[in-house]
């Protein structure tokens, strides 16, 4: 069966340092992955999505950048962050665009 | 962009009770999904559901493409059914996954 990893749980940075959040999945080989952020309150914004090894679409333009060195992979970074960088960050994977999308646990990042 | 709309978005009721939550969106869609967000963050998958009927033991799901809208319905409430209930769906030849803003459900024993 397949599964999706994420750590770290909970991240507390300072302002300016750099970030690395990993996210992958076990048990299927080349699927759609997706980086989410939930800010304070509920909704979810979709950050970037990639269909492939070295492809990656960025949904809005911010601090972050996101990278998928292997098939399946997928990491947040950024250079220095921000206050306001602070959230609950979460990875997904699905088989394709047109199928279910499945949520790793997150990482609750507290930017200080 | 679509809109994806949930009401309520606050609800409590006490155990036993049943519920309807709703969500409402402005387009076509190719994949509808509800997620229940648990105290701890974990979007928990419930239903694919796109269009028709499905059950999964006291939660049931319906979705009316041609009228788009979804209906996700909880019987018999229990306290561990709290939480953060969320709509998604996707447009065809899309990639993003839109999210409603929830429904927030506090079951009280």
């Amino acid at each position: 069966s397949q599964t999706i990893h994420q750590w770290p749980a909970t991240l507390v940075q300072p302002v300016g340092s750099p970030l690395s959040l990993e996210c992958t999945v076990e048990g299927t080989s080349n699927p759609n992955l997706y980086w989410y952020r939930q800010a304070a309150g509920r909704g979810l914004q979709l950050l970037f999505y990639s269909v492939g090894i070295g492809q990656i679409s960025s949904e809005v333009p911010q601090n972050l950048s996101a990278s998928r060195p292997q098939d399946r992979q997928f990491i947040l970074s950024s250079k220095k962050l921000l206050l306001s960088d602070s959230g609950f960050y979460l990875c997904a994977w699905s088989v394709s665009a047109g199928y279910g999308y499945t949520f790793g646990s997150g990482t609750r990042l507290t930017v200080v | 962009g679509i809109q994806v709309e949930q009401s309520p978005p606050d609800l409590i009721l006490q155990e036993g009770a049943n519920s309807t939550l709703r969500c409402n969106f402005s387009d076509s869609v190719n994949n509808l999904q509800w997620f229940h967000q648990n105290p701890w963050g974990q979007l928990i998958n419930l239903f694919y559901i796109p269009s028709g009927t499905k059950q999964n033991g006291r939660l049931s799901a319906t979705t009316v493409a041609t009228e788009r809208y979804s209906l996700l319905y909880i019987s018999s409430s229990q306290t561990t059914d709290s939480g953060v209930y969320f709509c998604a769906v996707r447009i065809q030849g899309a990639q993003k996954l839109v999210f409603g803003q929830g429904t927030r459900l506090t079951i009280n024993p």
